[in-house]
């Protein structure tokens, strides 16, 4: 059984600060590695997509890392803004049966303050 | 492109009532997935279709939920008697096959009184 743990649970930092996010999984037989950001009431919005053979994905600001030998990946945020604020949480899909099962962690609540 | 379609986006009910939620996925997705997301927890698989075929459900309350998909495109969920403790967002989401990226619809918040 696939366990994805995000640490920290809440983070409130000051606007234009750099951040990592954090990542974890205990079976490393994935797909991929998904990291998405979900507003107060809101569904969630897809930000990176990290494929199992890749160890990288940059979009604009943000910058995912997968390590999948010590199951980990790792979201950067480079100088935060206020419209950051946002949960975060990762998806992480292994192979269950022939297809793809995926399990989310609780997320990380990001506070930016202008 | 359109994403993801849900409906209704709110919806307060009586316990014991039920309650019914629709989805229309990405054009072309074969893959159609449910989840119920509870205030402060990630999101957990309900049901997860292929095509119009079942593929996981082992997670559905099948004593109050159901759900289809008729001609593999849109999808129902149904709570019938709905309790306290299915207040939740219950999110679609769907994907072009297994293994790929997921998209989200805007979810639809259930309270349940």
């Amino acid at each position: 059984k696939q366990e994805v743990t995000q640490i920290p649970a809440a983070l409130s930092v000051p606007e234009g600060e750099n951040l990592v996010l954090n990542c974890s999984f205990t079976d490393s037989a994935i797909y991929n590695l998904q990291w998405f950001r979900q507003d107060p009431g809101k569904g969630l919005t897809s930000l990176l997509l990290i494929q199992s053979s890749q160890r990288e994905q940059t979009s604009g600001r943000l910058n995912a890392s997968l390590d999948k030998s010590s199951g980990r990946s790792t979201l950067y945020i480079a100088a935060s803004q206020p419209g950051d604020s946002a949960t975060y949480l990762c998806a992480v899909p292994r192979n269950s049966g022939g297809y793809q099962k995926v399990t989310f962690g609780i997320g990380t609540k990001l506070q930016v303050i202008p | 492109e359109a994403g993801v379609a849900q409906s209704p986006r709110y919806k307060i009910i009586e316990k014991r009532q039920s309650v019914a939620f629709w989805c229309n996925p990405i054009s072309g997705h074969a893959t159609l997935y449910w989840y119920q997301q509870i205030l402060g927890q990630g999101p957990k698989l309900l049901i997860q279709f292929q095509n119009n075929g079942v593929v996981d459900d082992s997670q559905l309350p099948k004593d109050r939920f159901s759900a289809e998909r008729l001609k593999g495109v849109d999808s129902t969920l149904k709570i019938q008697p709905a309790k306290l403790e299915d207040s939740a967002v219950y999110l679609c989401a769907s994907s072009f096959l297994g293994a790929q990226e997921l998209f989200f619809g805007e979810g639809s918040r259930l309270t349940v009184l």
